[in-house]
């Protein structure tokens, strides 16, 4: 079944430590989003990756890291440098007809 | 940079009842897509239009993208309780030189009363 695997779906923090995302697609899309999404609000774009090897960062990026060592996998870190990480994180792909497909999302909430 | 502004940011309505929410680009546009988000999901692609004063139609949704290409709008006649949740749009802007920037709108939130 083709698609965008988020995990973990829920995760909790402790303040000072890092936690990393998973998004893993079999949908081979070079194209590769994170965004952060609060509570009633739009998206906001952290990191992209056109390709493999290859990312920018978007308006958000501080206190996030991204990798992109595989073109299936594009994890992110929430580093101890992102003050007010608790939100729900959503990956997604581009399509080249500029489509974009969401992953189902992950709820992190720092305790 | 592009910015993409839609209003109403909350929209209640009667069932029955037609919605509307609006897209504005500071910028020409190439594409414009429009998403929906369900309360605790994930945005779900919708619809994608390219032309000058495109008008496409699903079922009781009908999205229009303006003649300058700056502007959207989607319209849901007669509400339903299905039609719940968040309206995205996307604006965006490809150039020659291959640089591709897709930008979202803040979202309308669509509630529905039964």
């Amino acid at each position: 079944d083709g698609g965008i695997t988020q995990s973990p779906k829920y995760l909790f923090r402790k303040e000072g430590q890092n936690v990393t995302l998973s998004c893993e697609q079999n949908l081979n899309h070079d194209a590769m989003y994170w965004y952060r999404q609060d509570p009633g609000q739009g998206l906001r774009l952290i990191y992209y990756s056109q390709i493999v090897n290859d990312f920018q960062k978007g308006d958000i990026a501080e206190g996030y890291s991204v990798s992109r060592e595989k073109k299936e996998s594009f994890p992110l870190t929430v580093t101890s440098a992102q003050k007010n990480p608790t939100a729900f994180y959503l990956c997604a792909t581009r399509t080249e007809g500029n489509t974009i497909y969401f992953g189902e999302g992950s709820w992190l909430t720092v305790v | 940079g592009q910015q993409v502004m839609q209003i109403p940011q909350y929209q209640h309505v009667q069932e029955g009842e037609d919605f509307t929410t609006y897209c504005n680009s500071s910028t020409t546009l190439s594409n414009i897509q429009w998403y929906k988000q369900r309360p605790g999901g994930h945005p779900v692609f919708l619809i994608q239009l390219v032309k000058s004063g495109e008008v496409k139609k699903q079922k009781r949704l009908t999205f229009q993208f303006g003649e300058a290409k700056k502007n959207s709008s989607l319209h849901i006649t007669a509400t339903q309780t299905t039609d719940v949740g968040t309206y995205f749009c996307a604006g965006i802007l490809r150039s020659g030189a291959g640089s591709y920037q897709l930008t979202f709108g803040k979202g309308t939130k669509l509630s529905v009363i039964p």
